[in-house]
């Protein structure tokens, strides 16, 4: 079968740094995204990664190896409005799109 | 400019009811989707169409049946509701077909509530 696995929910402190961990088991890889949900919103795209290494983008750096099907997004100088759901997809060799279930990211004072 | 509009927003109904959600897209993008975004929170595909085309038909109940009158609409009907129904369903739009790199867009999510 196919699947994501990320963690359900991680809590961290403003200002501070996080790393949410996604792995993957696909039929094939064309892709990995990290998309960004509010509570009661639509998911937002944040980063796409198709070869190794790291994407920075601002606070958001997003990482992947193809070789151990796995990819991070690195929150960096964390505010109250970070707070939220991160879904990790990956595009598979037929170019569907997999879903992890999202990591909760709970971020306190 | 909503880029992705979808209507409507709440939608509450009796089981064995039959109702529609309504998208609209002005990005100019050619692929529309639906998913349905259950109470764990996975997206699952529903639907895709390029260009009016249907695509991508996962394993619905035929219950379901979505419309596109044009490449910027899609709609999407339900017949006889049920409780296990109930969701968030979320359209969203890309720019092309098959590609590893479409980004999508979505729309602000209709929440269906089966009574």
């Amino acid at each position: 079968g196919q699947n994501i696995d990320q963690p359900t929910e991680m809590t961290a402190t403003e200002g501070a740094i996080v790393q949410i961990n996604c792995t993957y088991q696909t039929s094939g890889f064309n892709g990995l995204f990290w998309y960004q949900q509010h509570a009661g919103e639509a998911p937002t795209f944040l980063s796409y990664n198709v070869l190794d290494g790291l994407e920075e983008k601002g606070r958001f750096s997003s990482f992947l190896s193809r070789s151990k099907g796995y990819s991070y997004l690195l929150l960096k100088e964390l505010q109250m409005k970070d707070s939220a759901s991160y879904l990790c997809a990956v595009t598979n060799s037929n170019y569907q799109l997999i879903w992890g279930a999202g990591t909760k990211l709970i971020i306190k004072p | 400019d909503t880029a992705v509009s979808q209507t409507p927003k709440y939608l509450v109904t009796q089981m064995g009811n039959d109702k529609s959600i309504k998208c609209e897209q002005n990005l100019g993008h050619d692929t529309m989707y639906w998913y349905k975004q259950d109470s764990k929170k996975f997206l699952k595909i529903m639907f895709s169409y390029n260009n009016k085309e249907l695509i991508i038909n996962e394993t619905v109940p035929n219950r379901f049946s979505p419309k596109s009158p044009d490449k910027a609409h899609l709609n999407l009907h339900i017949n006889s509701l049920e409780l296990g129904d109930s969701a968030v369903y979320f359209c969203a739009s890309s720019q092309g077909e098959a590609s590893g790199a479409n980004v999508l867009t979505f729309g602000a999510g209709s929440r269906l509530t089966v009574l």
